[in-house]
Order: C-alpha cells, then sequence, then structure tokens
C-alpha cells in the first residue's frame, strides 16, 4: 500500500547530540514536509521541499537541516543548536499544491515520531 | 502574515450537531484545509474549500467565506469516535512559486454520551 513512513516511532537525544529522523514515502508526490507540533499547540512548518535537491526554510528551521537527495525520501536531523527539541515530529507530502479549483493536494501525513530529551 | 483562530475545545452530545468555526487572516489565500487529529495520531484530510459556499460529504461538511476570512466545519450525527482535535489550515502563497499550509491551534471536540 501507498503512504508515508516515518521512523522511529520514538526517539531519544542526549545533550549536544544530533539525531535524524527518517520519512519515506512511496506516494509519488513531489513536495515533502516537515512540521512539529507542541501540545495545546498547532503544526508549525518547519522545512519544505517541492522537488529533488531543493528546499525552503518554514517558520521554524533554526536548529533544524534537511535533505532532499530522492523523491522518496526527506530525512530531518535536529542538531544541538535547537534547545528546546522535545516534540511530536510530523512528515507530510503532496502532489505539487497549485492554486485555484481544482488544486486540492491534500498533505498526507506520516504516524510521527516522538522526540525527547535524556 | 498568517493568522488562525479557533476555539481551542468544545463539547457535544452523541447525535448531536456541532460546528467548529475558523477565522483567518491569510496573504496570498488560496484555499482552507479542514483536518482530523486523534490523540498521539497523524492528522487526515476532512475537507478542502477553494470557493465560498458549502461542501458536503457525508456527515461532514465545510463552508468558506472569502470575503469574511471564515470557515467552519459541521458535524452531523455525532458519534464517540468523533472525538479528536479538528485543525483548521489556511493555504497560501508564500512566494517563488510555494505554497504552504498554515495551521491553527485544533479544537479538541470531545463527545459525551
Amino acid at each position: 500500500d501507498g503512504g508515508i513512513t516515518q521512523s522511529p516511532k520514538y526517539l531519544f537525544r542526549k545533550e549536544g547530540q544530533n539525531v535524524t529522523l527518517s520519512c519515506e514515502q512511496n506516494l509519488n508526490h513531489d513536495a515533502m514536509y516537515w512540521y512539529r507540533q507542541d501540545p495545546g499547540q498547532g503544526l508549525r512548518l518547519i522545512y519544505y521541499s517541492q522537488i529533488v535537491n531543493d528546499f525552503q526554510k518554514g517558520d521554524i528551521a533554526e536548529g533544524y537541516s534537511v535533505s532532499r537527495e530522492k523523491k522518496e525520501s526527506f530525512p530531518l536531523t535536529v542538531t544541538s543548536a535547537q534547545k528546546n527539541p522535545t516534540a511530536f515530529y510530523l512528515c507530510a507530502s503532496s502532489h505539487t499544491p497549485g492554486q485555484g479549483v481544482g488544486t486540492n493536494q491534500p498533505q498526507h501525513f506520516g504516524d510521527g515520531t516522538r522526540l525527547s530529551i535524556l | 502574515g498568517q493568522n488562525i483562530d479557533q476555539p481551542t475545545e468544545m463539547t457535544a452530545t452523541e447525535g448531536a450537531i456541532v460546528q467548529i468555526n475558523c477565522t483567518y487572516q491569510t496573504s496570498g489565500f488560496n484555499g482552507l484545509f479542514w483536518y482530523q487529529q486523534h490523540a498521539g495520531e497523524a492528522p487526515t484530510f476532512l475537507s478542502y474549500n477553494v470557493l465560498d459556499g458549502l461542501e458536503e460529504k457525508g456527515r461532514f461538511s465545510s463552508f468558506l467565506s472569502r470575503s469574511k476570512g471564515y470557515s467552519y466545519l459541521l458535524l452531523k450525527e455525532l458519534q464517540m469516535k468523533d472525538s479528536a482535535s479538528y485543525l483548521c489550515a489556511s493555504h497560501a502563497y508564500s512566494g517563488a512559486g510555494s505554497y504552504q499550509l498554515t495551521f491553527g491551534k485544533g479544537t479538541k471536540l470531545s463527545v459525551i454520551p
């Protein structure tokens, strides 16, 4: 079945450590996204990519890095510079969004990764 | 800038109808999404409105007024499984050929017997 796979489901980070969250999709979507969700908060965009080898910062990119070497994969690295990394991280993908009627390109989400600090 | 407001929590009775409102102030606005998110799970797509008016999809309907910057999600014949957070998200042009979703904080709906 087509879908988005995030791994691991739970991840623990030590002080000063970088960790990488995996996101793989087999939906043939061009666009991929990373969001962070804190308790009682909406989803906030970290990074997004609309095409291979290109990505843009979202609203809260500081302390994070991404790569998009393959269409199917969009890994997120939480660096030691991110001082408050504990959150629920969601990866999403969609066909290339466009404008106006007929551009219903919903984002499909993975099951998420919960990151905590040791 | 982008600003989206929706109520934090709502409670409704099984079998009833509930309306969840969302107001937005979004530059480059293209349309409005509604997602459902059960606790600890990923959001799932419910509806997308581009034009003004009501879109009906089974027990769920969504309405948009672009001139008022207002949308609502209407849930009919509420079931216990409808207890979840409902996320309103504006779809907008962000420049350089890119579009982004900006999410509200979500409305936690509790359905009681």
